[in-house]
């Protein structure tokens, strides 16, 4: 099962925003950076903001990462139809020596 | 431009094996890192293991779930990765991807399209 817990939903009009957070412990968040994924129905995931804040090229700057102590959040400005999709959150777990994602938030655009 | 074309899967029974290939273009494939994740049909994300470039160790971590069964190996002559999976179980059933870990030690930059992986009597 995930170590990092996220709300399983989240939603809100064309032009809102929205917050989605990602609890974890020191093992994960509290000592290692945070990635965010963005999966679209049927599609592979995709990279949205890496090392808590840090958004790829291509990525709009309408999404952003924060970090603070053992969580963290996702933030999504300015809603739009194209960002329904999944998000998970994901860190590097020292006690597992692996890798853990999310639980999954769906964002639905009302 | 890079891409990550997985191949392999298929429907096994309960204790088959099966092995996932991952081709890889675009990048110097001898430096990366590689991971496979998998997802089970409507479930969320899990990562099922990473292996180093050969400059890092060649090493490769797993999760708890598949360690022992699963294993996975590369060849840089080919540009591809293998996922070698032993002795599965229906909860294997999943669509598998390979990424690239472009930011070592976990950043994920790109992702093949996935390869459905099967198991049942």
């Amino acid at each position: 099962q995930s170590v990092l817990t996220q709300p399983p939903s989240a939603s809100g009009p064309p032009g809102q925003s929205v917050t989605i957070s990602c609890s974890g412990s020191s093992s994960n968040i509290g000592s290692n950076t945070v990635n965010w994924y963005q999966q679209l129905p049927g599609t592979a995931p995709k990279l949205l903001i890496s090392n808590n804040n840090q958004r790829p090229s291509g990525v709009p700057d309408r999404f952003s990462g924060s970090k603070s102590g053992t969580s963290a959040s996702l933030a999504i400005g300015g809603l739009q139809s194209e960002d329904e999709a999944d998000y998970y959150c994901a860190a590097w777990d020292d006690s597992l020596n692996g890798y853990v994602f999310g639980t999954g938030a769906k964002v639905t655009v009302l | 431009e890079v891409q990550l074309v997985e191949s392999g899967g298929g429907l096994v029974k309960p204790g088959g094996s099966l092995r996932l290939s991952c081709a890889a273009s675009g990048f110097t494939f001898t430096d990366a890192w590689m991971s496979w994740v998998r997802q089970a049909p409507g479930k969320g994300l899990e990562w099922v293991g990473r292996i180093k470039s050969r400059g890092s160790g060649g090493t490769t971590d797993y999760a708890a779930p598949v360690k022992g069964r699963f294993t996975i190996s590369r060849d840089d002559s080919e540009n591809t990765v293998f996922l070698q999976m032993n002795s599965l179980k229906s909860e294997d059933t999943a669509l598998y991807y390979c990424a690239w870990v472009t930011s070592v030690p976990s950043v994920m930059s790109y992702w093949g399209q996935g390869t459905q992986v099967s198991v049942s009597s």
